[in-house]
Parts: structure tokens; C-alpha cells; sequence
């Protein structure tokens, strides 16, 4: 069971907006930046954003990243078909002395 | 071009060892705190250990500490994983990453999650 909780999946059509939450508490996401990660079985995931909303180059605009108090949120605009992967969430945790993961958001486009 | 490169990965009993590697080309490692994260099928992203960019800190997930020994060679750009006393439920793909290149700077970088990662290697743990 992950320490992060994250809606298991999420879904729209194209060109739709979707949202994904990330909930945790004060020893983790209250108290540490947040990165959100790209993720296709098998393949390596991706950095989309790290510092709770600092966008690497290369990640599109049509995403935006936002945190509040111990919930962060990750936001697809204009949704498209390459956007279909899981989603983790991730931060440190100052009880665990480890970083964590979110369960994970499988995005489909439907 | 930045790449870390994983291997070592294989097919091993239980209750036996296995060292991973992750190799860097394009960067300079010793900057760099280096997360070990891994993938088992179904089960998400998990994270395994870190090394800080100087070798002095190291932190591990409650499933594989006092088996697994995470340390560093900078004079070979490189990162390992000793897994030792190794379990079935260890099996996953293992991926190396460093961190963001903006925490370089931070004296707790390991708490900054990943940047750039590796593509794995797969540690199979059968009888």
C-alpha cells in the first residue's frame, strides 16, 4: 500500500482536460517538493516535473503540475492518444528517511 | 548526451547475491546523487536505496535494508546495487537515476526524487 494516494485511473477523450491528485501528509508532501513521473511498463519513466510545477525542457506546456498543504495535482490539457501511460507522483518522506511513490494513475484517452 | 546505463541483471536463486551496476556516460557522477528504483510486474514504481553525491549518506526502502548495499566508484563514473539474501518477491526490472540537475547544488539532493534515468535491468529470483 503506497503512502501517496492517487486516483487509480483517469480518462478523457481527445483534446479534453484531465486531472490527477496526489494526496499524502505533512512528514511528505507537506514538507517536501514533488516530482511527477511518466510512466510505460517496461520502458524508463519519464521526469515531467520536479519542485512541485518546474517543467523540464521538452515536457509540453499542455501540462501543468500544482501543490497545496500535503495534496499536489498534475493537470493534461488538450488531451492527446500519445498521452495514455501511468502516472506516479513522488516525494521524500521525513518519517520513512525514503522517497515514495504514488500508486500510480493510468491515463487513458478514450 | 547524458545516458546511465544498467546491468548485472539476471536469473539467480533465493538467497543469493547479485550486483548491479549503473554506468554513466555524458555527466560527471560524483556530482550527482544516484536512486535505485524498481519495477515489479503489476506493482508500480518502487524505490529501492540511495547514495549521496558524496558516498556518505545512503537511505533504503524497509523491504531491502540489511540485504541490499548501495555504493559508488567515481573513478568509474559508476553506481552499484550488492543485493544480497535475495527474495522471489525482489524480482522487478532495477533502474538507476540521478537526480534533477538543479539539485546538484543542495546539500539533500537525494530528497529531490529523479532526473534522469536509466532503462533497467531485470533481476529474476527463482528456485
Amino acid at each position: 500500500q503506497s503512502v501517496l494516494t492517487q486516483t487509480p485511473s483517469a480518462s478523457g477523450t481527445p483534446g479534453q482536460r484531465v486531472t490527477i491528485s496526489c494526496s499524502g501528509t505533512s512528514l511528505n508532501i507537506g514538507s517536501n517538493t514533488v516530482n511527477w513521473y511518466r510512466h510505460l511498463p517496461g520502458a524508463a519513466p519519464k521526469l515531467l516535473f520536479s519542485g512541485d510545477d518546474q517543467r523540464p525542457s521538452g515536457v509540453p506546456d499542455r501540462f501543468s503540475a500544482s501543490k497545496s498543504d500535503t495534496t499536489a495535482s498534475l493537470a493534461i490539457s488538450g488531451l492527446q492518444s500519445e498521452d495514455e501511460a501511468d502516472y506516479y507522483c513522488g516525494t521524500w518522506d521525513d518519517s520513512l528517511n525514503g522517497y515514495v511513490f504514488g500508486s500510480g494513475t493510468k491515463v487513458t484517452v478514450l | 548526451q547524458v545516458q546511465l546505463v544498467e546491468s548485472g541483471g539476471g536469473v539467480v536463486q533465493p538467497g543469493r547475491s547479485l550486483r548491479l551496476s549503473c554506468a554513466a556516460s555524458g555527466l560527471t557522477l560524483s556530482y550527482y546523487s544516484v536512486h535505485w528504483v524498481r519495477e515489479a510486474p503489476g506493482r508500480g514504481l518502487e524505490w529501492v536505496a540511495v547514495v549521496s553525491f558524496d558516498g556518505r549518506n545512503k537511505y533504503y526502502a524497509d523491504s531491502v535494508r540489511g540485504r541490499f548495499t548501495v555504493s559508488r566508484d567515481d573513478s568509474k563514473n559508476t553506481v552499484f546495487l550488492q543485493m544480497g539474501s535475495l527474495r522471489p518477491e525482489d524480482s522487478a526490472l532495477y533502474y538507476c537515476a540521478t537526480v534533477p540537475i538543479f539539485a546538484v547544488t543542495n546539500l539533500r539532493s537525494w530528497v529531490y526524487g529523479m532526473g534522469v534515468w536509466g532503462q533497467g535491468t531485470t533481476v529474476t529470483v527463482r528456485s
